[in-house]
């Protein structure tokens, strides 16, 4: 069965400290990896996907097919980055997405 | 571009009662879906139109559901009767479709559902 895992319901850290949100999925073929944003009263909106392998607002994920893992990281958290983060996947072809239950992320000044 | 709205953004209604969301999606966005999140679980996949035909129905919980998307534009979702399990946020997203890969959700803001 697909599933995501995020096994963090919050994590808090100060300004300037690294990040790390772990995400770990179970899937049979070859998914596609995403993780998902929301901040405080805005919509859901997608941060990065693995295929693009970009740094978007300075996080980065690295598909790790061995460890079935797509944990997203950020040297130094700000503020502005505390929202409710989601890693998701689909499988190849289709945009159907499977949710983890989502991690909180609070970053202190 | 206007993004995916939903309608209404919050929704109060007394178990047994009768609900119907609406989500525009981003026009030209001929996928759409619906979600729902509930309470400290994850957000689940309902159901996906490509255009007005359901392609996937298999997340929908039981046949108080019923969703439509008549001319394949703007879908609803009718809750009837409801129960205070459906209580949650109802997600819409659409997305274009593409001749391969994988295109990224739009998503709306979200209708929260309390049943009482």
């Amino acid at each position: 069965a697909q599933r995501v895992t995020q096994p963090e319901k919050l994590l808090s850290v100060f300004k300037g400290a690294p990040v790390e949100l772990k995400c770990n999925y179970s899937y049979s073929g070859s998914p596609e990896l995403f993780w998902y944003v929301q901040y405080s009263r805005q919509r859901l909106q997608l941060l990065l996907r693995h295929i693009s392998r970009e740094s978007i607002k300075g996080f980065t994920a690295d598909l790790n097919k061995g460890e079935t893992s797509f944990h997203l990281k950020k040297p130094f958290a700000q503020e502005e980055d505390s929202a409710m983060y989601y890693c998701a996947l689909s499988r190849y072809n289709t945009d159907k997405l499977i949710f983890g239950t989502g991690t909180r992320l609070q970053v202190f000044p | 571009e206007a993004g995916v709205t939903q309608f209404p953004s919050h929704s109060v209604i007394e178990k047994g009662q009768t609900v119907t969301l609406r989500c525009d999606p981003i026009s030209g966005h001929d996928n759409l879906y619906w979600y729902r999140r509930v309470m400290g679980k994850e957000i689940k996949f309902l159901l996906h139109f490509v255009k007005e035909s359901k392609q996937d129905e298999s997340g929908m919980p039981n046949n108080r559901f019923l969703a439509e998307r008549t001319g394949g534009t703007y879908s609803t979702l009718k809750v009837q009767p409801a129960e205070l399990e459906d209580s949650g946020v109802y997600f819409c997203a659409s997305s274009p479709l593409s001749t391969g890969g994988n295109s990224p959700l739009h998503f709306g803001n979200g209708t929260r559902l309390t049943v009482t």
